[in-house]
């Protein structure tokens, strides 16, 4: 079980440049989620798919965020004209169907923004 | 709206010492409650949940329990270790929908010191 991938491990942009993150589930799990750690907000949800399907986007900003889960197998978050403020890190987790609230975390997508 | 409460920013202790790490919460319905744990430069990983067959939940010493009168979920230890040392997180997610969101508090950092 190689657990949840993530990559690339370090990203910078320059403001106004478009990124991209990815994210691979742990094989089996039908619950993905993004989430947005800083230091001064913490862990904040963006945003959740089912069966590859959109549940939950309530925490994505409405402008300049999106994901999308193409199959199974990833899922990716797209930040375009990036902007200093989206700088933290994202973390994808997933879950099995059942237990969506025990998420098992990948490494995590450090943003910086310059 | 829901939300989650971490009084404690930094806890400092020694080791052996009692742990005790605050967590309060708002919520509309009943909402099962969590604690991730976060070691430095790893993925946060589940701890402890507050639905365990009516028994209280343990993991690796720590240990908490749901009161639904005073809203809270603190995190208990009786003797902590070096290795405890972490950042903490509680956690919220609805009862209702099972709509697989966690909010997520600010988080404690615990430093554990010889």
């Amino acid at each position: 079980n190689a657990g949840v991938i993530q990559t690339p491990r370090h990203k910078v942009t320059g403001k106004g440049q478009e990124a991209t993150l990815w994210c691979e589930p742990i094989s089996g799990h039908s619950a993905v989620f993004w989430y947005r750690q800083t230091i001064v907000q913490g862990l904040e949800f963006l945003t959740y798919f089912r069966n590859q399907a959109p549940i939950d986007d309530s925490g994505m900003p409405k402008e300049r965020f999106s994901a999308q889960m193409p199959n199974q197998s990833h899922s990716t978050l797209k930040i375009q004209s990036t902007q200093p403020q989206d700088s933290a890190v994202y973390l994808c987790a997933s879950s099995l169907g059942d237990r969506v609230y025990e998420q098992y975390f990948g490494p995590g997508t450090r943003l910086t923004v310059l | 709206g829901d939300s989650v409460t971490q009084t404690e920013g930094l806890v400092t202790l020694t080791e052996g010492l009692p742990v005790m790490l605050n967590c309060t919460y708002q919520s509309t319905y009943s909402p099962f409650l969590f604690w991730y744990v976060q070691h430095l430069n790893e993925a946060p990983k589940l701890l402890l949940k507050s639905f365990t067959d009516n028994k209280r939940p343990e993991h690796q010493g720590f240990h908490a329990t749901l009161h639904k009168s005073s809203s809270s979920f603190h995190l208990q230890k009786s003797s902590a270790q070096l290795s405890d040392s972490a950042l903490y997180y509680c956690a919220l997610g609805s009862a209702t929908g099972n709509t697989g969101k966690l909010i997520f508090g600010l988080g404690t950092t615990l430093q554990v010191q010889p």
